[in-house]
């Protein structure tokens, strides 16, 4: 079964680092969401793009944060410089299309330590 | 926007018992549900989704939901838990553009012997 691919799981640094992290969404899916859950929370979109463009970033904090997918096939989520606050795991998500009947995949995540 | 609001942060039930979780979302003429599932350490998995049509949606793992407008609630329902179905339980509603998902804050699951 496809499945999305995100890496590194976990990723430890320190404030003030910049920080990247990858997602492979399932092959022919043309939707990808760049969702981010604090502890405890549920997940919240920063970023989603249709293909290689953005659809909706209006939540990501572009002071600190970039994403792209230049492709329009796996894509790069970038954090720099990091803050404390910024712990939390960072899921990807992808579906074939934008749409309510699409459902949304999620990969494993990328669990973000900020020291 | 719209949201939804899970009403118990914690549910402790016994294995082979039955259970609810509660989700209550923002009242809209259109409305697109759904709960997903999260098991330690791992992404979200889609339960069950109301889009349209009957109320009473089954999912998997035997897990079932019913779409009620008039309440505008939507609690997840199992007639008998397993140690297995231990989990974050997330309700979620289609945003109101690019179809992103608006999730609650999410309800603990934990089954017990």
């Amino acid at each position: 079964e496809a499945e999305v691919a995100q890496s590194p799981r976990y990723k430890i640094t320190e404030k003030s680092q910049a920080v990247a992290f990858w997602c492979d969404p399932i092959s022919g899916h043309a939707t990808l969401y760049w969702y981010r859950q604090i502890l405890g929370q549920g997940p919240e979109l920063l970023v989603q793009f249709q293909d290689e463009s953005v659809v909706d970033d209006s939540q990501l904090p572009k002071d600190r944060f970039s994403a792209e997918r230049l492709k329009g096939v796996d894509s790069t989520l970038k954090i720099q410089p990091a803050e404390l606050g910024d712990s939390a795991m960072y899921l990807c998500a992808s579906s074939t299309r934008a749409g309510v009947q699409e459902t949304q995949y999620f990969g494993p995540g990328t669990r973000l330590l900020v020291l | 926007a719209q949201s939804v609001t899970q009403l118990d942060s914690q549910v402790p039930v016994f294995e082979e018992a039955p259970v609810e979780l509660r989700c209550n979302y923002s009242s809209s003429v259109s409305v697109y549900l759904f709960w997903y599932v999260q098991y330690p350490n791992q992404g979200l998995q889609l339960l069950l989704k109301y889009l349209s049509g009957s109320t009473l949606v089954k999912g998997i793992n035997g897990f079932e939901a019913e779409f009620n407008k008039s309440q505008t609630s939507f609690h997840l329902r199992k007639p008998s838990v397993h140690i297995s179905d231990t989990a974050e339980y997330f309700c979620a509603v289609s945003g109101d553009s690019g179809y992103a998902l608006n999730f609650g804050k999410g309800t603990s699951l934990l089954v017990t012997p």
